[in-house]
């Protein structure tokens, strides 16, 4: 299976920074990378598929880039409703694997 | 606009059986690939089964491969998870999942989810 890694796990961080989240996969899976937002209590919601491609409706102050093994979420100016946990998630091969999450709180 | 609505979560014994339904609305249920992923409590997430949108093909976590059964009934617009032989470990919140296309063994999109049912595996 191929493995996901995150980092930070969490990071504390203000409204109005930008904001850097790192996935990387254990073997290369071209672009087949999708990030998703989860709250507490709710279910993901996705925002970036295929590394790079925003999910329609997605605000577009939330980014995605790379390719192969390392992949970077971007949220360049952080609002109060982007404090939540993030997953990175491989659909390169099966089995789906997901990245064990990076939380995102008020500093 | 899309609905899929999870039941059947509860409270079980362990080596009992229990079955998921999520009840999908406001897309063509047998155009698109459906999954289950789940999340024990305050864990992330782990991906355990996919149908692909004609229900010919199906795949599972190790972790419940050989107990849990993946389904789909067109006529009804609902997914299901029969999981059998069920122990501690299954603990967690159960999502159906919308793949944005047909549900193969690769580039599996969750576009959109439902807000889960809670299984509890305890004596």
């Amino acid at each position: 299976d191929i493995q996901m890694t995150q980092s930070p796990s969490s990071l504390s961080a203000s409204v109005g920074d930008r904001v850097t989240i790192t996935c990387r996969a254990s073997r290369g899976i071209t672009s087949y990378l999708n990030w998703y937002q989860q709250k507490p209590g709710k279910a993901p919601k996705v925002l970036i598929y295929g590394a790079s491609s925003l999910q329609s409706g997605v605000p577009s102050r939330f980014s995605g880039s790379g390719s192969g093994t390392d992949f970077t979420l971007t949220i360049s100016s952080l609002q109060p409703e982007d404090f939540a946990t993030y997953y990175c998630q491989q659909s390169s091969t099966s089995p789906v694997t997901f990245g064990p999450g990076t939380k995102v709180d008020i500093k | 606009q899309v609905q899929l609505v999870e039941s059947g979560g509860g409270v079980v014994q362990p080596g009992r059986s229990l079955r998921l339904s999520c009840a999908a609305s406001g897309f063509t249920f047998s155009n698109y690939g459906m999954h289950w992923v789940r999340q024990a409590p305050g864990k992330g997430l782990e991906w355990v089964a996919v149908i692909s949108y004609d229900g010919s093909n199906k795949y599972y976590a190790d972790s419940v491969k050989g107990r849990f059964t993946i389904s789909r009934d067109v006529s009804k617009n609902t997914l299901f998870l029969q999981m059998n032989s069920l122990r501690a470990e299954d603990t967690a919140v159960y999502f159906c999942a919308k793949d944005q296309g047909r549900g193969y063994n690769y580039g599996s999109i969750f576009d959109h989810w439902g807000q889960g049912t809670l299984l509890t595996v305890s004596s």
